[in-house]
């Protein structure tokens, strides 16, 4: 079983629809994080938790909202998804050490028509 | 803030060496990653380099000039399966979170 795992991996879904993107991790980490990858743009961040009671907004976080369920769960979610959200969403964790490297899940393709 | 900068495309023949450059300027900073990123799939982590000077892993080595704001990946003996995107990214002071670049796309020809 994959370390940090991410669900659903694939979601076609129409402008206005609510949308989850589920995150878990078996790593133990403290740390989590929720990117968006674009063409070209590379990898962005949109929230990140460093523990349960810590969510802070990263550079991109308008349209988006976060829940941190359990110290193994992040869920990123879309209250009404437009087609510029249309990217390739990937969770990551790391500890709270902070020189060790981010683990990626295998990342959520969302496509919103 | 923090701008990263990389380039945009490399191409290079199977067996051959390619160095591939990130340029950084960042009002903070704790180290650098680099990370291997195959089409469609997870980043996967190749380095990580704190100190000025190169590290050393196999194939693949790493070098960082704090002063300069500039650190390059190295690939030797260049395999068809290096054919993927490199991306730089910063981890700054305070936050402890890592900002990427935009990414190098290598391409690796017979």
């Amino acid at each position: 079983d994959a370390d940090v795992t991410q669900t659903p991996r694939n979601r076609i879904t129409k402008t206005g629809k609510r949308i989850m993107l589920e995150c878990s991790q078996t790593k133990g980490h403290d740390r989590m994080y929720w990117y968006r990858q674009d063409p070209g743009l590379g990898l962005r961040l949109i929230y990140y938790s460093f523990d349960v009671k810590d969510i802070n907004k990263g550079e991109i976080s308008d349209g988006y909202s976060v829940s941190r369920q359990a110290q193994a769960k992040f869920s990123l979610s879309l209250e009404s998804a437009i087609p510029n959200q249309t990217a390739l969403y990937f969770c990551a964790t790391s500890d709270n050490q902070g020189y060790t490297e981010a683990f990626f899940g295998q990342g959520t393709r969302l496509t919103v028509v | 803030g923090q701008n990263i900068d990389q380039p945009t495309e490399m191409t290079a023949t199977e067996g051959a060496i390619v160095q591939i450059n990130c340029t950084y300027q960042t009002s903070g900073f704790n180290g650098l990653f680099w990370y291997q990123q195959h089409a469609g799939e997870a980043p996967t982590f190749l380095s990580y380099n704190v100190l000025d000077g190169l590290e050393e892993k196999g194939r693949f080595s790493s070098f960082l000039s704090r002063s300069k704001g500039y650190s390059y990946l190295l690939l030797k003996e260049l395999q068809m399966k290096d054919s993927a995107s490199y991306l730089c990214a910063v981890q700054n002071t305070g936050f402890q979170k890592l900002v990427f670049g935009t990414g190098t796309r290598l391409l690796v020809s017979p």
